[in-house]
């Protein structure tokens, strides 16, 4: 157990809907990260919080967003979703803003567009 | 453009030989590099580091080579063991370019008894 919690585990909406994922991280982090995983693919990076704030940015689409609140959860929201959003999206934490290599992972939230 | 790359999708290696999954990158910046394993239906987790100004780093089971020349890293697993079957993601960090982790795609890796 990471002490990364993700929720929901798994997610099946159709195309054009909205959905909010949530990342809570280990007690104690104040760095939360956003990863996308599609099918075969590599984990790609999408955004990185610190404290509130916005650290790193990656290959996020202009339809995602997310935020970090002050009990230091983290939301990833997904609109217009299109078929091809459907992918393993993980959250991670750090203690600190600079990534010294080890994150902590949750188990991941499946989206599946429909 | 993938910065970190992974050509062996899946490897199978029989139980007590030497499994060796490797890993190239591009950007010559990269200060720090690592290795994630993942089992079905969780998240990765941390594996082995090494430092761009290393060549080797061992912990265990488990050794990591880089060879900046070549711009190649490589961990090396002796003797593997079953539980060794997951998903290896090999990392690299670059502290000039806003601090981003960048994975590569994996590669599957299978222990025969």
């Amino acid at each position: 157990d990471s002490g990364v919690t993700q929720t929901p585990k798994h997610l099946i909406t159709a195309t054009g809907q909205r959905v909010t994922l949530r990342c809570s991280p280990r007690s104690g982090d104040l760095s939360v990260y956003w990863y996308q995983q599609s099918l075969d693919q590599g984990l790609q990076f999408l955004i990185q919080y610190y404290n509130g704030e916005e650290r790193a940015k990656g290959n996020i689409l202009e339809r995602f967003s997310a935020q970090q609140f002050p009990d230091l959860h983290s939301e990833l929201n997904l609109s217009s979703l299109e078929l091809g959003d459907s992918a393993l999206y993980f959250c991670a934490s750090s203690a600190s803003g600079r990534p010294t290599g080890e994150l902590f992972f949750g188990e991941g939230s499946r989206l599946t567009v429909l | 453009d993938q910065q970190v790359k992974q050509n062996s999708p899946s490897l199978s290696v029989q139980e007590g030989r030497i499994s060796i999954l490797n890993c190239d990158y591009t950007n010559s910046m990269f200060d720090y590099f690592l290795w994630y394993k993942k089992y079905p239906a969780e998240g990765p987790t941390f594996l082995i580091s090494i430092s761009s100004i290393k060549d080797k780093n061992e912990d265990g089971r488990f050794t990591v080579f880089l060879n900046k020349s070549a711009k190649h890293l490589s961990l090396h697993i002796v003797p593997s063991q079953p539980g060794d079957s997951a998903v290896y993601f090999c990392a690299a960090i670059s502290y000039s370019s806003a601090s981003k982790i960048i994975f590569g795609s994996g590669t599957r890796l299978s222990i025969r008894p």
